[in-house]
């Protein structure tokens, strides 16, 4: 059974800061893995997908990293700013056939 | 292109009423997936579907919950005799293919008094 955990659960930094998002899962056979992330209230909205035989991907001042075999991956911001504050939730295949399992998400806030 | 849209946004049933939360994918997506958010808990896959197949139900309760995808029209996850404990955000997504990249609609959240 797939398990994903993201750490930490709660990150509070001044804006500007560069910071890291960990996310680790137990099954190592996936096809890919998707960063969302989510405002109070509202739906996800899709930031980055990296397919098994990438090991990054880049959308602006995000970056998302994947080691496979570890069963490892790390969203990386870059200057961040307070319009940044949301969670942010990282998903693999293995909720179901094609379900996502999600783990718990990790809390940003970005303090003006 | 609209993205996946869900209707209602906020849902309130009395116990033991049903409840009927519509999904309709992205243009061209035929694949499409409910998962569940209660309450201080993370989100959880429900149910997989493709035009007029289930194709994974295994994270849907057994009991009062149902889902379809008919060949016209919108996907359906119907609750039957709502319980409190039903009260969460239900979240619906979409994609082209099976293993590609999901996208999510703002959600439907019901509300069971």
């Amino acid at each position: 059974k797939q398990e994903v955990t993201q750490i930490p659960a709660a990150l509070s930094v001044p804006e500007g800061e560069n910071l890291v998002l960990n996310c680790s899962f137990t099954d190592s056979a996936i096809y890919n893995l998707q960063w969302f992330r989510q405002d109070p209230g509202k739906g996800l909205t899709s930031l980055l997908l990296i397919q098994s035989s990438q090991r990054e991907q880049t959308s602006g001042r995000l970056n998302a990293s994947l080691d496979k075999s570890s069963g490892r991956s790390t969203l990386y911001i870059a200057a961040s700013q307070p319009g940044d504050s949301a969670t942010y939730l990282c998903a693999v295949p293995g909720g179901g056939a094609d379900g996502l399992t999600f783990g718990k998400g990790t809390h940003l806030i970005i303090q003006p | 292109n609209a993205g996946v849209m869900q209707n209602p946004r906020h849902l309130v049933r009395r116990r033991g009423q049903e409840a009927r939360l519509r999904c309709s994918p992205m243009k061209g997506h035929s694949h499409v997936y409910w998962y569940r958010q209660l309450p201080e808990e993370g989100l959880k896959f429900m149910v997989y579907l493709q035009k007029e197949n289930i194709i994974d139900e295994s994270g849907m309760p057994k009991e009062r919950f149902s889902a379809e995808f008919p060949k016209e029209g919108p996907s359906i996850l119907r609750i039957q005799q709502v319980v409190r404990g039903d009260s969460a955000a239900y979240f619906c997504a979409s994609s082209t293919t099976a293993a590609y990249e999901q996208y999510f609609g703002p959600g439907t959240r019901l509300t069971v008094t």
